[in-house]
């Protein structure tokens, strides 16, 4: 079984669109995490939510977390080509090995110009 | 600092054949996990460590060894190489288990044929 559920699978905007990219919980969540990942490298961190509610941003990249809900979202405002890539979520959950992150299946975001 | 880095970046085995993927970090962590990412699938946990002499099982162990005899390095081996150990191999760590974010290495790609 599939702990989390990103949706859309993939994603392909025009440049200057505002997209959202989701991820669903099956189970209680103790952090989500937000990674990007190009062809050929690794994940790269953007941003952790621990709390029910938070919201943070890095340039033109939002991050919420709904507890109640289980769900986080990845908001892209304004997208440009550099944007492109796999947008992973990772979480820890409850009855998880210590520290193991789970994770979506990733959503591939394409951005044409 | 040079983050986590793993080598190869990419190789190529026959059926049978064993190779150690190298993953090593200089940030002091004393967490250290395995993963491997299939086509189209998220990450999946192989084994993990919560310091120096000390590993577990993740998800997936089968087919692979671990050890960690310093904080810096932990080598993931594969001793009879099968065709469904094809995936990218990521090594990750972190400080501490809980709340901390995770942090990858570009990767490994392995090929078995």
């Amino acid at each position: 079984s599939q702990e989390l559920e990103q949706s859309p699978q993939s994603l392909i905007v025009q440049e200057g669109k505002n997209l959202t990219i989701n991820c669903t919980s099956s189970k209680t969540l103790y952090g989500l995490y937000w990674y990007k990942q190009k062809y050929g490298e690794g994940l790269i961190f953007l941003m952790m939510l621990q709390k029910g509610g938070e919201e943070k941003s890095h340039e033109k990249i939002t991050a919420k977390l709904d507890e109640k809900k289980q769900q986080s979202s990845l908001h892209i405002t304004a997208s440009q080509p550099s944007h492109a890539g796999i947008y992973l979520c990772g979480a820890r959950i409850r009855g998880s090995t210590l520290g193991r992150l789970y994770f979506g299946r990733g959503t591939q975001l394409t951005v044409w110009p | 600092n040079a983050g986590v880095t793993q080598t190869p970046k990419f190789r190529i085995l026959k059926i049978g054949q064993s190779m150690t993927l190298q993953c090593a970090q200089d940030m002091n962590h004393n967490y250290m996990y395995w993963y491997r990412q299939d086509p189209g699938m998220g990450l999946k946990l192989i084994y993990y460590s919560v310091g120096a002499g000390i590993t577990d099982k993740g998800e997936v162990p089968n087919g692979y060894n671990v050890s960690r005899s310093t904080t810096e390095d932990f080598p993931l081996r594969l001793e009879l190489a099968a065709p469904s150990q094809t995936s990218v191999y990521f090594c990750a760590s972190s400080e501490l288990a809980g709340g901390e974010t995770q942090y990858f290495g570009p990767g490994t790609r392995l090929l078995v044929l």
